[in-house]
């Protein structure tokens, strides 16, 4: 099992939906990151959470320590936000990011 | 600010030849810069660690004589691709972190290598 798990894999909405992508972890980290890839192939980080939750723009994402999970959420989605989006943690014991299978988002206009 | 630019953005080359990918952070200093190789539709792997001045630290699996990494000053990091091979095409990312903590990482575009 890996040590970081995204569902969904693949998400399609229409544009204006809400969108929920989850992440949990089984091991103790120090941060978790979450980071969009477009088409291209640039990635962009979105968020380093440690606790919480962070708010930029449409995008939110929240961290729950104890239950080792975290979500981004995207409000009022528009087709420029179509990307993959990955969770990625950096271990409490080291400085290298572990990296989710990512969640390929497609939104339609 | 924290923008970390990659040089080239793509690049073909023909098999058997060298090509070095740069890394630098524009502005900021990165104590640790990362190498990533990522395959089509799947997630990254991270290839080696380098701290400046300092040798790097390559993962299980990837050999060192072949991927060569400079990390010679605090705004410039190299990943040399040896002799390629068209199984060497891939997407190669940098991150970088600096004097914030290695929590925070910055990424690169990214470079395109096709090996014909």
């Amino acid at each position: 099992k890996n040590e970081v798990e995204q569902s969904p894999q693949n998400l399609t909405a229409q544009e204006g939906e809400f969108i929920t992508i989850n992440c949990s972890y089984s091991v103790g980290i120090s941060a978790l990151h979450w980071l969009q890839q477009h088409p291209g192939g640039g990635i962009v980080s979105l968020f380093m959470l440690s606790s919480g939750k962070k708010k930029h723009g449409r995008l939110i994402a929240t961290i729950n320590i104890q239950e080792k999970h975290s979500s981004l959420h995207i409000t009022a989605s528009h087709p420029r936000d179509s990307a993959v989006y990955i969770c990625a943690v950096i271990k409490a014991a080291g400085n290298k990011l572990t990296f989710g299978g990512g969640t390929r988002v497609l939104v339609k206009p | 600010g924290a923008v970390v630019s990659q040089h080239p953005s793509w690049v073909i080359c023909k098999s058997g030849t060298s090509v070095k990918i740069e890394c630098r952070s524009l502005d900021f200093q990165a104590t640790t810069m990362f190498w990533y190789r990522q395959f089509p539709k799947q997630s990254l792997m991270l290839m080696a660690t380098s701290n400046e001045g300092s040798k790097a630290t390559y993962e299980q699996g990837v050999e060192k004589d072949k991927f060569l990494i400079n990390h010679a000053s605090l705004t410039l990091s190299t990943l040399t691709v040896t002799s390629a091979h068209p199984e060497d095409s891939s997407f190669y990312i940098c991150s970088a972190s600096g004097a914030t903590g290695f929590r925070e990482q910055y990424f690169g575009p990214g470079t395109r290598l096709t090996v014909t």
